[in-house]
């Protein structure tokens, strides 16, 4: 079964610079989430769409923003890069209605390294 | 806000033996999903098993099961029939189902199961 692709799986940056992090759901799921891990914590939640529209807002900086396409994939744009910003990042997909309602399931994730 | 709160920093168990994994969980909603995912070394997120919270059945997953105590806001996973595999960090997760906030996870700190041959 198709599973969520993310990429780059790993990205190196210098500080003040830009990331752009790509993440391709499931096929017909309708809501994408995006988390940040850092070392030895649990994952946080950053954003959320449902159909192509901001559904949910967490602790995200104002530095970051993400959006999703027409094709449903979902990119996170995060400027002026911070050495706190090392972390894995993760996209997860579900589905809110069905059987398997809310149900995310994530991908590999990408991990940031802010030198 | 809800809060998810696994008080085990670490657990054991022999190949082969059971082994139970605590969560506790705060909450005002009365619909909402439970989770359990698993993050090995490679640090993947895993869905091991979902209970929905107007279920009083509790899920089952192979060798997987949960212990939903809705009253008492506790959500463990029981491994039965550890194997080595099985060794891995064990989040617990909560979302709504519906109303604000709608299925974004909250997780708990995590528990490393260790698993001996």
């Amino acid at each position: 079964a198709a599973g969520v692709i993310q990429s780059p799986r790993h990205l190196i940056k210098e500080k003040r610079e830009t990331a752009t992090l790509k993440c391709y759901p499931i096929p017909r799921h309708d809501t994408v989430y995006w988390y940040q891990q850092g070392p030895g914590q649990d994952p946080q939640f950053l954003i959320s769409f449902y159909e192509k529209m901001q559904s949910d807002k967490g602790s995200i900086p104002d530095r970051f923003s993400a959006q999703q396409f027409s094709d449903y994939h979902s990119e996170l744009n995060m400027s002026s890069l911070e050495l706190g910003d090392s972390a894995l990042y993760f996209c997860a997909s579900s589905l809110v209605t069905g059987a398997r309602a809310y149900e995310q399931y994530f991908g590999p994730g990408t991990r940031l390294t802010v030198t | 806000a809800q809060t998810v709160t696994q008080s085990q920093p670490e657990m054991s168990v022999q190949e082969a033996e059971t082994v139970t994994l605590s969560c506790t969980y705060d909450t005002s909603e009365s619909d909402y999903y439970l989770f359990w995912y698993k993050q090995p070394p490679s640090r993947q997120m895993i869905l091991v098993i979902r209970q929905e919270a107007y279920k009083q059945q509790n899920a089952t997953e192979n060798r997987f099961s949960v212990n939903f105590q809705k009253a008492a806001k506790s959500f463990s996973l029981k491994i039965s029939d550890s194997q080595l595999g099985d060794a891995a960090m064990y989040f617990c997760a909560y979302s709504n189902a519906g109303g604000t906030s709608y299925g974004k996870l909250t997780f708990g700190q995590g528990t490393i199961l260790t698993v001996h041959p």
